[in-house]
C-alpha cells in the first residue's frame, strides 16, 4: 500500500497549456509539501501545507497553485506551462510543522513542457 | 541563506570498502538532520535521521552529527554495488517548517 502516492507519474504538454497533479497520503501526517527537482537534480521546496493550511510559499510564479482540500491530499495546478517548468515534481508529507520528524516521498511527476 | 552543501561527486569506492559522505549546513540554527538515497529515476528515500551529536547506526550505515563544527556525515560499510546512487542530506533549520537538501553527492560502488 502506497505511503504517499502521485498522479500521473509521466506528464507530456504543449507550452500555453494547463495541467494538475495530485497527491495522496495515506500515513496519517498532517503536512505536506511539493518539492521540484531540476535536470541537475537539486530538490527544491515549492509550497507546503500544514491540516490544509499554507504554511510555506517560496518564491515561486503564480502560475503554481497549490490545493489541500483535506490534511491527506495536496495538489497542484499549473497554469500557461513554459519550457522551463520541465522538471520532476515531488510530494512529501511529514508529522508536524517543525520539520522534527522524517518527510517521505511520492514516486515523483515527471513534466515535460514542449 | 540558509544552505547545504554537499560534494557532487561521483565518488567511487571498490565493493566492500566504507564510502564516507560528508555535508555542512550554513545555520547553527538547524535541528534536524536527514539522509535520503536516490536512485536514478526514483524518489528520494529516507535511510537514517539523527538530532544529537555523535554517532548512530543502523546495519550498515552511520551517520555522525557535530554541530559544533555544523557536518554532517553518512558511513556506509562493507559497499554494495546496489549502494551506487545519489545521496541527498537535508536539514531543517529552527523557525522554518521545510527540509532542505544539498545537491546530493553520488555514489559509485565498483564491483
Amino acid at each position: 500500500d502506497t505511503a504517499v502516492s502521485q498522479t500521473p507519474k509521466y506528464l507530456v504538454t504543449q507550452m500555453g497549456n494547463d495541467k494538475s497533479i495530485k497527491c495522496e497520503q495515506n500515513l496519517g501526517h498532517d503536512t505536506m509539501y511539493w518539492y521540484k527537482q531540476d535536470s541537475k537534480k537539486f530538490l527544491k521546496i515549492m509550497f507546503s501545507y500544514n491540516n490544509k493550511e499554507l504554511i510555506i510559499n517560496e518564491t515561486v510564479p503564480n502560475r503554481f497553485s497549490p490545493k489541500s482540500p483535506d490534511k491527506a491530499h495536496l495538489n497542484l495546478h499549473i497554469n500557461s506551462l513554459e519550457l522551463g517548468d520541465s522538471a520532476v515534481y515531488f510530494c512529501a508529507s511529514s508529522q508536524g510543522t517543525g520539520g522534527i520528524t522524517e518527510a517521505f516521498f511520492g514516486q515523483g511527476t515527471r513534466l515535460t513542457v514542449v | 541563506q540558509k544552505e547545504v552543501e554537499q560534494n557532487s561527486g561521483p565518488l567511487s569506492v571498490p565493493e566492500g570498502a566504507i564510502a564516507s559522505l560528508n555535508c555542512t549546513y550554513s545555520d547553527r540554527g538547524s535541528q534536524s538532520f536527514f539522509w535520503y538515497r536516490q536512485y536514478s529515476g526514483k524518489s528520494p528515500e529516507l535511510i537514517m535521521s539523527i538530532y544529537s551529536n555523535g554517532d548512530k547506526e543502523d546495519g550498515r550505515f552511520t551517520a555522525q552529527l557535530n554541530k559544533a563544527s555544523q557536518y554532517v556525515s553518512l558511513l556506509i560499510r562493507d559497499s554494495q554495488p546496489s549502494d551506487s546512487a545519489t545521496y541527498l542530506c537535508a536539514v531543517t533549520f529552527s523557525g522554518t517548517y521545510k527540509y532542505i537538501f544539498g545537491t546530493g553527492t553520488r555514489l559509485k560502488v565498483l564491483a
